[in-house]
């Protein structure tokens, strides 16, 4: 079977840095995405990771440790925009993804 | 854009009818999925379609079937709805079957209400 855990929330001020942790377990390792979802809306691709260390796209970094079976992604300069919920998804087998639960970040003032 | 298009944002179906969810992608996309999406569980594979007429199942296949006759639609079949598959119900698609890194794009979802 397949297991990815992240946290359920978390908050934040504006202009913060937040780190959102992921762990998984799963039969077969083909790399690991981050998605955005804002309510309402369709999730949107934020990051890939494939080997490890971390990979850096602006305010946002994910970071990958295949032996540890873990990520994280770093929200840096947090904005307003940015509260939404953030999905770990691991891809494995024949082009399949499973995702965690997700985690809602709410940015505060 | 890659742009994937669900029929319905909203359906309401009563409990027995047979209800389809028809999503199309715009890019030639040979992957297709649809997933379930509920509070506190996340997101849920239902089926997922390589190629045309080709279907696999998910992590949740019961009670759903699904149909892939031309490769830029997939349709979701709940031969007889009930009320515990009341869910945003969301397709994607992605380029290549078995290739490393392939990103998922979604359609908006379709909020379906089973009374």
């Amino acid at each position: 079977g397949q297991n990815i855990d992240q946290p359920t929330e978390m908050t934040a001020t504006e202009g913060a840095i937040v780190q959102i942790n992921c762990t998984y377990q799963t039969s077969g390792f083909n790399g690991l995405f981050w998605y955005q979802q804002h309510a309402g809306e369709a999730p949107t691709f934020l990051s890939y990771n494939v080997l490890d260390g971390l990979e850096e796209k602006g305010r946002f970094s994910s970071f990958l440790s295949r032996s540890k079976g873990y990520s994280y992604l770093l929200l840096k300069e947090l904005q307003m925009k940015d509260s939404a919920s953030y999905l770990c998804a691991v891809y494995h087998g024949y082009s399949t993804l499973t995702f965690g639960k997700g985690t809602m970040l709410l940015v505060s003032p | 854009d890659v742009k994937v298009t669900q029929s319905s944002r909203y359906l309401v179906k009563r409990t027995g009818e047979k209800v389809f969810l028809e999503c199309v992608q715009d890019m030639d996309h040979e992957n297709m999925f649809w997933y379930r999406q509920d509070p506190g569980l996340g997101l849920r594979l239902i089926y997922f379609s390589y190629d045309v007429k080709m279907k696999e199942k998910g992590d949740i296949p019961e009670g759903y079937s699904v149909s892939r006759e031309k490769k830029e639609r997939f349709s979701l079949i709940l031969e007889s709805a009930s009320t515990n598959q009341t869910s945003m119900y969301l397709c994607a698609s992605s380029l290549r079957a078995g290739r490393r890194g392939e990103k998922l794009f979604f359609g908006s979802g379709t909020q379906l209400s089973v009374l």
